[in-house]
């Protein structure tokens, strides 16, 4: 039972480096979502797709790029790190937030010196 | 904008004892709640989904309640034990295209 899987679990970047967070579910979600979580902020919501092609921002999507192309990837680019963006980062997905329940990846902890 | 609060921040209680966890949203437009437990440098586990037209959800030792007009829900954890201790947070569903708002959490400690 893979779920939701992430890598890397840790990753250390120099400002302005940028680098790919990877997500892979087998569970044939539609949906699919980046976190960040931080201490005293919670969870925010970066970018989500809501199925192949379609993708939307969340609350805090400025520095990320995502894509999907396929059902069972939802890849978080970093185009330009800062060190605003250490975080750890999650990858959620679902069969539809409206009826099922959303099933986390273990985390990234990004870290940018 | 939905505002998801938490409260008590943090919680220490001994074994056996019932929990009692908080969840409070400031818009009752919503589809749907969900409580998360997540344990430390882990992902979040959904343990409860209350959708908008219900009013409680039970799983084992574990009850939430839904009051959408009061703009709250309540996690009952019944005798915790140890291995319950862990962050619980609450999420509330606001947009069906998928934007969940999640509070900050509750972090629970059980002592033996």
């Amino acid at each position: 039972n893979a779920g939701v899987t992430q890598t890397p679990k840790f990753q250390v970047l120099k400002t302005g480096q940028s680098m790919t967070l990877q997500c892979a579910q087998d569970m044939n979600h539609e949906y699919m979502s980046w976190y960040r979580q931080d201490p005293g902020m919670g969870l925010r919501l970066i970018h989500y797709s809501v199925g192949a092609g379609i993708t939307d921002q969340g609350e805090v999507p400025n520095g990320y790029n995502v894509s999907r192309s396929t059902t069972e990837d939802f890849p978080l680019r970093l185009l330009s790190a800062a060190p605003s963006q250490t975080s750890v980062y999650f990858c959620a997905s679902s069969r539809g937030l409206d009826t099922g329940e959303l099933f986390f990846g273990e985390g990234s902890r990004l870290t940018v010196l | 904008k939905q505002e998801v609060t938490q409260i008590p921040a943090a919680l220490s209680v001994p074994e056996g004892e019932n929990l009692v966890l908080n969840c409070s949203f400031t818009d009752s437009a919503i589809y749907n709640l969900q409580w998360f437990r997540q344990d430390p440098g882990k992902g979040l586990t959904s343990l409860l989904l209350i959708q908008s037209s219900q009013r409680e959800q039970t799983s084992g030792r574990l009850n939430a309640s839904l009051d959408k007009s009061s703009g709250r829900s309540t996690l009952y954890i019944a005798a915790s034990q140890p291995g319950d201790s862990a962050t619980y947070l609450c999420a509330v569903l606001t947009d069906s295209w998928g934007k969940l708002q999640f509070g900050a959490g509750t972090q629970v400690v059980v002592t033996p």
